[in-house]
């Protein structure tokens, strides 16, 4: 079966701080990698995805994530924080057809003025 | 924005009572998710459809169940509710494409039900 490490549940970071946010996956075939972001009170919106191609991910707000296969890692990066990062951020995977996800339980960014 | 709402959007019941959630989506999708979100257990697949009249059981199935009779609606229900079953419920779209034909499908979210079952 498919699944996600989060590691670390909080993170928390000045603004203008690097922001780095890891996820591992269990995979015996290639994976398909997303994040997503939450924020409070909202449903989980798309922040990158990484499909085929390109390791390097680039997605919106300024974030981007690296797939890197031997260390079967996706993690998530901005090189400055803005206190709008603040919110949760789930890394999932996917493996087959109908997009079914396995997401990992999630880490949540605190931006400090 | 992906045109997916669900109701109601808050509730609260009783335990031993039945208790029916609704995703409606305007983008004629064809695959549906029903999730549950939990603090430390991130996002939990329940049940998930397939097309009209396909569905399929998820990770944490037991004590829910689904129906999908038209495209646009997904019915999520607990048949008699427990406290464990107080959560949040988010419902989710997505679309097989020409350049994910083997997955990779983005999944778009409704906003949430928050249910407390007393």
């Amino acid at each position: 079966a498919q699944s996600v490490t989060q590691l670390g549940s909080h993170v928390s970071v000045s603004e203008g701080a690097l922001v780095l946010l890891r996820c591992n996956y269990s995979s015996s075939v290639p994976p398909y990698l997303f994040w997503y972001v939450q924020y409070p009170n909202q449903g989980l919106q798309l922040l990158l995805k990484y499909t085929t191609g390109a390791t390097l991910v680039k997605g919106i707000n300024g974030f981007e994530a690296e797939f890197k296969k031997s260390e079967t890692s996706f993690h998530l990066t901005k090189p400055s924080a803005h206190m709008s990062d603040a919110a949760e951020y789930f890394c999932a995977v996917s493996y087959t057809n109908a997009g079914k996800s396995t997401f990992g339980d999630g880490t949540t960014l605190t931006v400090k003025p | 924005d992906a045109g997916i709402t669900q109701s109601p959007r808050h509730k609260v019941t009783e335990t031993g009572t039945p208790v029916t959630l609704r995703c409606h989506q305007t983008e004629n999708h064809r695959y549906m998710y029903w999730y549950r979100q939990d603090p430390g257990h991130g996002l939990r697949l329940i049940h998930y459809s397939y097309g009209v009249k396909d569905t399929d059981k998820g990770e944490v199935s037991d004590g829910y169940s689904v129906s999908r009779s038209k495209t646009e609606d997904f019915l999520l229900t607990l048949e008699s509710a427990t406290s464990s079953q107080t959560s949040v419920y988010f419902c989710a779209i997505s679309e097989s494409t020409a350049q994910t034909p083997g997955g990779g499908e983005t999944q778009y979210f409704g906003p949430g039900t928050r249910l407390l079952v007393l």
